[in-house]
């Protein structure tokens, strides 16, 4: 049973515009949340997070918004550049009583169109 | 700061043999996790070591152990390797605190013949 599920397998945004990834879990134990995005023959490269006390965490073009009660997460990106194509992971994790290292949802990739 | 290192990157191995890879982490993290990554099942979490000792465990069978050093250099160990062992084995480390974002090593290919 997946406890981090991200429904779209891929997405294409046009450059300049807003991408938006989605991410839900149901394990509501979960409490700290990252995005990750990942190149081909590359492992993840760490790009936000966010704590289950915050609603909203921004850096630079990246913003990560957290619904608790809806159990949902989503990366904005804007605006959407060349460079953002590849595949971004959802990961939550645990307090560490209930620690089951990261776990992934199976990512979207990501295309931007010139 | 270096970052997370993986060895060897690319690796073929043949059903029955055993693999050994290795992680180092970042400087002064005391953290590893060991993942696996394929295409059915995305990014699973292996184990997970803390000064020495394993602290965490996922759901895989008893042919997968690892170890980490007192530099917290890690090892996982795959023994009677099986053709669905083919994977990306990413590392990753961190300082080891409830909630710290864990940074990853660019991974060992392995595939298994």
């Amino acid at each position: 049973d997946q406890q981090v599920k991200q429904n779209s397998p891929s997405l294409s945004v046009q450059e300049g515009r807003i991408s938006i990834l989605n991410c839900d879990y149901t394990n509501s134990m979960f409490d700290y949340f990252l995005w990750y995005k990942k190149y081909p023959a590359e492992g993840p490269t760490f790009l936000i997070s966010i704590s289950s006390i915050k609603d909203k965490n921004e850096d630079g073009r990246f913003t990560v918004f957290l619904n608790k009660s809806a159990k949902h997460l989503s990366l904005h990106i804007v605006p959407s550049q060349p460079g953002d194509s590849a595949v971004y992971f959802c990961a939550a994790s645990a307090p560490q009583g209930g620690a089951d290292g990261l776990t992934f949802g199976k990512g979207t990739h990501l295309i931007i169109q010139p | 700061k270096a970052g997370v290192t993986q060895t060897p990157r690319y690796l073929i191995k043949t059903r029955g043999q055993q693999v050994t890879l290795s992680c180092s982490p970042i400087s002064g993290h005391r953290s590893v996790s060991w993942y696996q990554q394929t295409p059915g099942q995305g990014l699973q979490f292996l184990f997970e070591y803390f000064s020495e000792t394993q602290r965490n465990k996922g759901n895989f069978p008893g042919r997968f152990s690892g170890r980490q050093f007192s530099n917290s250099r890690s090892e996982m160990n795959v023994s009677t390797l099986e053709l669905g062992d083919s994977a990306l084995y990413l590392c990753a480390s961190s300082l080891g605190r409830v909630g710290e974002t864990q940074y990853f090593g660019p991974g060992t290919r392995l595939l298994v013949l």
